[in-house]
This record gives structure tokens, C-alpha cells and sequence, in this order.
């Protein structure tokens, strides 16, 4: 089944304690992409990636880095969470390729930081 | 760099009633454009999406949406509206250079409420 996985789906952490957040996507797709949604601002988008080892800030950067060593993955690592990065997190990816465009989502990381 | 606009962050109809959510785009350029939807506690998924064919797209659960490039709108509508079709309604645009699709960037979301 083609899908975008996200892991974990639930997090509650504290302040400062480093947290890396996986999605891995099944379809071969060279985009990918993480947005944070909070009520209120729609999707920000946060990072996105055009293909492995290339990858660009979205709107909302500070506080979060990623990487694309490998087409399949694309993980979100925040070094030093703080309050302000409590929000509802998802991972997407598509093709490049101009055929259908669709963006497909995992389920969403909802992650609390104390 | 696009921008997407959702004009209206709610929306009301009651069931049976036309549904109307307004999108506007910001590209000179044709550019692919798509709707999502969101159900509450769930991911989006795609709703139906332009891609330089038919201006008129028909997408699932009776939505369909019209291109319009001289008002650079993308607006979606459904005829009668269902009590299931309350969600969060997204509007979105892709760049495009020559063969090759770039960000997406999103509007900031309708929240559709439906009463009986």
C-alpha cells in the first residue's frame, strides 16, 4: 500500500531534550516535505526537499533541521524543543514530475513540548 | 514565491445548501492548483487538482472547482451540502519550472461547518 508513514504519532517531551521525528514514504517520490499545523495559521510548511541531499527552508525554519541522505526518509530533528513547537506535524511527498502533482500526508505527529 | 488566499476562515451552510469556498492565487504563470480536505483528527487528502486541462474539475464527493485565470481564482463549490462534508478545506498552488513541479504552498484553511 502506498503511504507516508510518521513516527511517532504522540509526543510529550520537555524543554531542551533533542527529538527526532521519522517519515518514510513507500512511493519513490523525490519531494518531500513537513509542515506544522496550529489552529488558527492553516500548514506552514517548515523544510522540503526536491531529492536526496537537497533540501530548502520552508516559512517556518528556526528550531528545526532535517536531512535526505536517502530518497525513502526525510526526518525532522529538533535540537532544542521549546514550548512554541508544540503543534500538529506532517510529513508529505509527491513526484516531481508535473503528471499528477498530489501531495499525499501521513497521519500527523502531535507533539507537546512542556 | 506564490500565496495562496482563502478568503472567509469559516464557513456555514446548512445541509442541502450550496457550498461556495473561495481561493485565490497569486501566479502570473498557469499554475497547478489543488484543493484538500481535512477531517477532524485525520491527515489531508487531495480533493481534486487543476493541471492545465478542463477549467471546470470535478473532484470527489461532489465537489467541483473552476479556474479562472483572469481573476486568478480557484474557488470550490458542491450544490448541496451533507453533514459529512464538515471538515477544513485547503486551497494550494504549485510552482513549476518546464517539466519539473516545486513547492506547494498552502492557503491558511475554511473551516465548513454544516447545520441539519
Amino acid at each position: 500500500e502506498a503511504q507516508v508513514t510518521q513516527n511517532p504519532r504522540y509526543l510529550i517531551t520537555v524543554t531542551g531534550k533533542k527529538l527526532t521525528v521519522t517519515c518514510s514514504q513507500n512511493m519513490n517520490h523525490e519531494y518531500m516535505s513537513w509542515y506544522r499545523q496550529d489552529p488558527g495559521l492553516g500548514l506552514r510548511q517548515i523544510y522540503y526537499s526536491m531529492n536526496v541531499e537537497v533540501t530548502d527552508k520552508g516559512d517556518v525554519p528556526e528550531g528545526y533541521k532535517v536531512s535526505r541522505k536517502e530518497k525513502r526518509n526525510f526526518p525532522l530533528i529538533l535540537e532544542s524543543p521549546s514550548p512554541n513547537q508544540t503543534s500538529l506535524y506532517f510529513c508529505a511527498s509527491r513526484t516531481t514530475g508535473v503528471g499528477t502533482g498530489e501531495l499525499f500526508f501521513g497521519e500527523g505527529s502531535r507533539l507537546t513540548v512542556l | 514565491a506564490q500565496s495562496v488566499t482563502q478568503l472567509g476562515s469559516h464557513v456555514s451552510v446548512s445541509e442541502g445548501a450550496l457550498v461556495l469556498l473561495r481561493c485565490n492565487y497569486s501566479s502570473s504563470v498557469p499554475p497547478y492548483l489543488f484543493w484538500y480536505v481535512q477531517y477532524p483528527n485525520q491527515g489531508l487528502q487531495l480533493l481534486l487538482k487543476y493541471t492545465s486541462a478542463a477549467t471546470l474539475v470535478k473532484g470527489i464527493n461532489g465537489f467541483e472547482a473552476e479556474f479562472k485565470k483572469s481573476e486568478t481564482s480557484f474557488h470550490l463549490t458542491k450544490p448541496s451540502a451533507h453533514m459529512s462534508d464538515a471538515a477544513e478545506y485547503f486551497c494550494a498552488v504549485s510552482d513549476k519550472k518546464g517539466s519539473t513541479l516545486g513547492r506547494l504552498y498552502f492557503g491558511r484553511g475554511t473551516q465548513l461547518t454544516v447545520w441539519p
